[in-house]
């Protein structure tokens, strides 16, 4: 099994619609969570943190189920432009001999936003 | 802006040579700098972490001898791709954290290598 899942999709929304999918981890020991989005053939970059109150930053909102061990993205009002694939991070605990804490990748969610 | 910063954004190599490419930290030292790799339609994977002044940890599978190493000042770390292959095309990433163990990596614009 692997340590952080993602559905792949693509997920085609259409454009003002909203789309929200998760991200399992299995580690209970994972202590940091961020969403990063990947367009095509370029870097990751940070989209958001996620707390474990949850969080909102505009449109996006993430939340953190530590329960169930899953933190979720939420994208409000899609925009043509957030077409992407969106990449769950997970940070284990630093209690271990990598003091910079083990990062975990998801392999991604596509997104597809239709006109 | 971008705090990391990578060097060439693309490179075509024939078979049998090698290729260094630059990571540099934008406004802060990085003693740890991490280099992925990502095939298409793949998640990225940890190649190696790169220390300042030490010797690199690889992950498992990575070999040190073709995927050499350096991090040789507290802003800039080297990989060198050795006699490349063209299976050794791929996406080349590097990245590092302005913060502490728990904070978000902040990526380089990447490599994209291709191997003839």
């Amino acid at each position: 099994r692997k340590e952080v899942e993602q559905d792949p999709g693509p997920f085609n929304v259409p454009e003002g619609a909203t789309v929200a999918f998760n991200c399992t981890y299995s580690n209970s020991a994972s202590q940091s969570f961020f969403w990063y989005r990947q367009d095509c053939r370029k870097e990751p970059k940070l989209l958001m943190s996620v707390y474990s109150s949850g969080n909102e930053d505009g449109r996006f909102t993430a939340q953190l189920n530590r329960a169930s061990q899953y933190i979720s993205l939420l994208i409000r009002d899609s925009k043509l432009s957030d077409s992407a694939t969106y990449l769950c991070v997970v940070t284990l605990s630093i209690m271990t001999t990598d003091s910079w804490g083990k990062l975990q990748f998801g392999a991604g969610t596509q997104v597809v936003v239709t006109p | 802006g971008a705090v990391v910063s990578q060097h060439p954004s693309w490179v075509i190599c024939k078979s049998g040579t090698s290729v260094k490419i630059e990571c540099r930290s934008l406004d802060f030292q990085a003693t740890t700098m991490f280099w992925y790799r990502q095939f298409p339609k793949q998640s990225l994977m940890l190649m190696a972490t790169s220390n300042e002044g030490s010797k690199a940890t690889y992950e498992q599978g990575v070999e040190k001898d073709k995927f050499l190493i350096n991090h040789a000042s507290l802003t800039l770390s080297t990989l060198t791709v050795t006699s490349a292959h063209p299976e050794d095309s791929s996406f080349y990433i590097c990245s590092a954290k302005t913060g502490g163990a728990l904070s978000p990596l902040h990526f380089g614009n990447g490599t994209r290598l291709t191997v003839t």
